[in-house]
């Protein structure tokens, strides 16, 4: 059974700080991983996606990447705004066969201090 | 190209009761899939519908039941509400076997 960690639970950081979120999966076996955002009470953004062939996405200030062989992923934010402040998700996709279902992790709640 | 929308936005119900959420895909978009949110939780898959059929579903009770229309939209369906139950329901749709899933901005459900 695919299970998704994520590390830290919550992270509160000074503006203009670059930060690292952990995200860690126990079946390599992946379609692809994804990054979400979500603000409180609402639905997901998705920020990046990153196919199982490749090892890095990146949009703006943005950077994922992925190393199927142990199971993990960061989410690399440059230049923290508070306009960043969210809960950030990670989640896995398992190819089968036509049925592509998510598997998330709990999230991490980054707040970023003016 | 229209998103994904839900309705409705928040909904209220006692213990034993039934609830309909509603969801309508993007367009082009032929599979619908459903999942729960806890508070402080990570959503978790409920049932995928693809073609009017279930196409996957999550550990989930058969209280828990849908159905997805000519057009693609899609109903969620919970019989029996218990307090459990109580959540953020998302939708998100995608093309069968697509790479992305796109969400809908979800349904919050309370249970009393």
């Amino acid at each position: 059974k695919q299970e998704v960690t994520q590390i830290p639970a919550a992270l509160s950081v000074p503006e203009g700080e670059n930060l690292v979120l952990n995200c860690s999966f126990t079946d390599s076996a992946i379609y692809n991983l994804q990054w979400f955002r979500q603000d409180p009470g609402k639905g997901l953004t998705s920020l990046l996606l990153i196919q199982s062939s490749q090892r890095e996405q990146t949009s703006g200030r943005l950077n994922a990447s992925l190393d199927k062989s142990s199971g993990r992923s960061t989410l690399y934010i440059a230049a923290s705004q508070p306009g960043d402040s969210a809960t950030y998700l990670c989640a896995v996709s398992v190819s089968g066969g036509s049925n592509y279902k998510l598997t998330f992790g709990k999230g991490t709640l980054l707040t970023v201090n003016p | 190209e229209t998103g994904v929308t839900q309705s409705p936005t928040h909904l209220i119900k006692t213990r034993g009761q039934q609830v309909t959420l509603r969801c309508s895909s993007q367009s082009g978009h032929n599979t619908v899939s459903w999942y729960q949110q806890a508070l402080g939780q990570g959503p978790q898959f409920i049932f995928q519908y693809y073609r009017e059929e279930e196409n996957g579903r999550g550990n989930f009770p058969p209280r828990f039941s849908g159905l997805q229309f000519p057009n693609y939209s899609s109903e969620l369906n919970v019989n029996a509400l218990e307090l459990d139950d109580s959540a953020l329901y998302l939708c998100a749709s995608s093309h069968l076997g697509g790479v992305e899933q796109y969400f809908g901005p979800g349904t919050r459900l309370t249970v009393t």
